[in-house]
């Protein structure tokens, strides 16, 4: 079956530092990740995806890495903000619409 | 545009009764899925919704129900409420199965007691 693990349930960052949030999954058949956000009282949102024929794939401050020989994905955030505290969440997906995720990490920066 | 709307915020139910959630999607988006959240675990995928048909269901017993009508708006049922059913639920919604990404709902606080 599908499992997608996060490596560190929680990490802590200074403002201004860069934090990498690291994430396995095990299905080599999977072809399509998602990183999202859920900040506390809300729903997980969008931050980046990736499909498998990519290794890197950067947006605002964000870039999701994809090493598929090791079945691993990271999201690195440049220089971390206050607003950026919450759990981050991968996702991974080959059958559509169904997604597994992984138990999420929380992310707290320390100001 | 309006994101993906989730009533009610929050319920309280006793063991043993039966609650209905709902779903709007955005508009124009006909799938839709279902997750539970509960704490220390991860997102866990009930069903998948796509033009009143469910496409794909996780494993949860039967307890737990959906349905989706013609204007792409969903309902989740769980009868016989039991403790453990406690937990966030999660709807999501986008254009089509396969297409990119997903849009979340804030949820439903869903509380058993």
């Amino acid at each position: 079956g599908e499992s997608v693990g996060l490596h560190l349930p929680t990490l802590s960052v200074q403002e201004g530092d860069n934090s990498i949030i690291n994430c396995a999954y095990s299905n080599s058949a999977s072809d399509y990740f998602i990183w999202y956000k859920q900040e506390s009282g809300k729903g997980p949102q969008f931050i980046i995806d990736i499909r498998s024929n990519m290794d890197k794939r950067q947006g605002q401050r964000v870039t999701v890495l994809l090493n598929k020989t090791v079945k691993h994905l990271s999201l690195q955030i440049a220089a971390t903000q206050p607003g950026d505290s919450a759990v981050y969440f991968c996702a991974e997906s080959n059958t559509g619409n169904q997604f597994y995720f992984g138990t999420g990490t929380s992310l707290t920066v320390i100001p | 545009k309006a994101g993906v709307t989730q009533t009610p915020r929050y319920l309280i139910k006793t063991r043993g009764q039966q609650v209905t959630l709902s779903c709007s999607p955005i508009s124009g988006h006909r799938s839709v899925s279902w997750y539970q959240q509960t704490p220390g675990q991860g997102l866990q995928f009930l069903f998948e919704y796509f033009s009143e048909t469910q496409r794909n269901k996780g494993n949860f017993p039967g307890r737990f129900s959906g349905r989706q009508f013609s204007n792409s708006r969903s309902e989740m049922n769980v009868s016989t409420l039991e403790l453990g059913d406690s937990a966030l639920y999660l709807c999501a919604s986008s254009l089509g199965p396969g297409v990119d990404g997903y849009t979340f709902g804030s949820g439903t606080r869903l509380t058993v007691v």
